[in-house]
Order: C-alpha cells, then sequence, then structure tokens
C-alpha cells in the first residue's frame, strides 16, 4: 500500500503560472524524493530532501519538508508546456525501498 | 552513463507463453528493482535485489521470476501471466552505499497480456 497521499489529484494551470503539489506521509522518514513521469515512460528524479532539512531548490523545483506534520510540498515556479506530466512523492527510511505517493497529474496549458 | 535500458519496449504475450524482460545499467549501482505500474496509479515495488542478492520480494506471484546475472543486469521471467498483469514494468537502479536510494528508472517495458 501506498504511504504517501498527494493533492491535488490533478491540476491545470496556464503557462507561466507556478504549480503546487503536496504530499503527506503517516511514519518516520529518512529522506522523501520527488519524481516526474512523462505519460507512459519511466520516473525521473527531481529532488531529495533528508529529513533533517526543511527547504531545498533545483532549478525552478522548491521542496519544502515539514516533518512535524509529515508532509512536503513541491513548487515549480514559471511552468512550462514540457512540465505536463505526473509527480509522484517517495519516502524512504534509508533502506532499499521507496514508498511512492498517489501522484498529481499536472497539465500545463499553453 | 546515467541511463537504466530495458527490452523490449512493447510486449504482447498470450497466457501460455514464457517471455522475459531485461534491464541494464551501468552506472555501478548495487541496488536494482523491478516495479509494475498500472494506468494513473504509482510505481508498486515487486523485488529487490541488493549486491546481486534477492533481498525484498513483495509477495509476487510465482508466475513471476527475477533474476540477476550479475551487478549490471535484471531479469524478469515471465511464464503464464493472466489478463491483469497487463501494465508498465519498469526497471530501476540505485546506489545504496550513500543511503539515500535515489532511484534511476529505465523507460518501462509495456506488457499486454492476451
Amino acid at each position: 500500500s501506498q504511504q504517501g497521499e498527494e493533492d491535488p489529484q490533478a491540476l491545470s494551470i496556464q503557462e507561466g503560472e507556478n504549480a503546487t503539489m503536496n504530499c503527506s506521509y503517516k511514519t518516520s522518514i529518512n529522506n522523501l524524493q520527488w519524481y516526474r513521469q512523462n505519460s507512459g515512460r519511466g520516473l525521473v528524479h527531481l529532488i531529495l530532501i533528508r529529513s533533517n532539512e526543511r527547504e531545498k531548490h533545483s532549478g525552478r523545483l522548491r521542496v519544502t519538508l515539514d516533518t512535524s506534520k509529515k508532509s512536503s510540498s513541491l513548487l515549480i515556479t514559471a511552468s512550462r508546456a514540457a512540465d505536463t506530466a505526473s509527480y509522484f512523492c517517495a519516502t524512504n527510511f534509508g533502506n532499499e525501498k521507496l514508498t511512492f505517493g498517489t501522484g498529481t497529474r499536472l497539465t500545463i496549458i499553453p | 552513463d546515467t541511463e537504466v535500458t530495458q527490452t523490449p519496449k512493447h510486449l504482447v504475450m498470450g497466457m501460455t507463453n514464457k517471455k522475459s524482460l531485461k534491464c541494464e545499467q551501468h552506472m555501478g549501482h548495487r541496488a536494482m528493482y523491478w516495479y509494475k505500474q498500472k494506468a494513473k496509479k504509482p510505481p508498486e515495488l515487486m523485488f529487490v535485489y541488493s549486491y546481486e542478492k534477492l533481498s525484498i520480494n513483495e509477495s509476487v506471484p510465482s508466475r513471476f521470476s527475477p533474476e540477476c546475472p550479475n551487478s549490471s543486469l535484471l531479469n524478469l521471467h515471465l511464464h503464464a501471466l493472466q489478463p491483469e498483469d497487463s501494465a508498465l514494468y519498469l526497471c530501476a537502479s540505485s546506489s545504496i552505499d550513500r543511503g539515500l536510494n535515489e532511484q534511476y528508472f529505465g523507460p518501462g517495458t509495456r506488457l499486454t497480456v492476451t
């Protein structure tokens, strides 16, 4: 069963706007990761945030982690049509296993 | 080379067939994974190999048989599958030495069981 729940399930925004998606999880983690999946293809690792970090940036991506609330958010700024994809959070307990969230389907309208 | 390759890209097989999915990576990663993904769902972990040994089997039916011939290759042998096994099968690898488990995914094999 999936540990992470993501919301919204689907999000449509105009190109150039910012997109925010949220992930909640249930137990203590070692790190939390975000992945992107274009339709019917493999997942691409975007960013990893460790449990002792609160915020991390990578290009147009900003990730926050609140371990007290067991939640994380992914912000994509200045969205582009190429950002259209499904986004998954994944939690890791410091072992070999990742547990994926339910995912957010993001559509960027040109 | 940060690529994970999977073959074939598409596979159609009958319920009595035997086929294999192949995965290869040359990043020196010592952990490799098989996932199953249904449409509009997250990937579901099937198997994990760590240092070429099976370390996690998520109660997968025996009609799926994984094999790790060496540290770069991972196979998934398929036999007597059911139509509900139709899905995208993803392979991934990671360096487990750092304890972070960032995974690199292949493009997947789209399997259809008829």
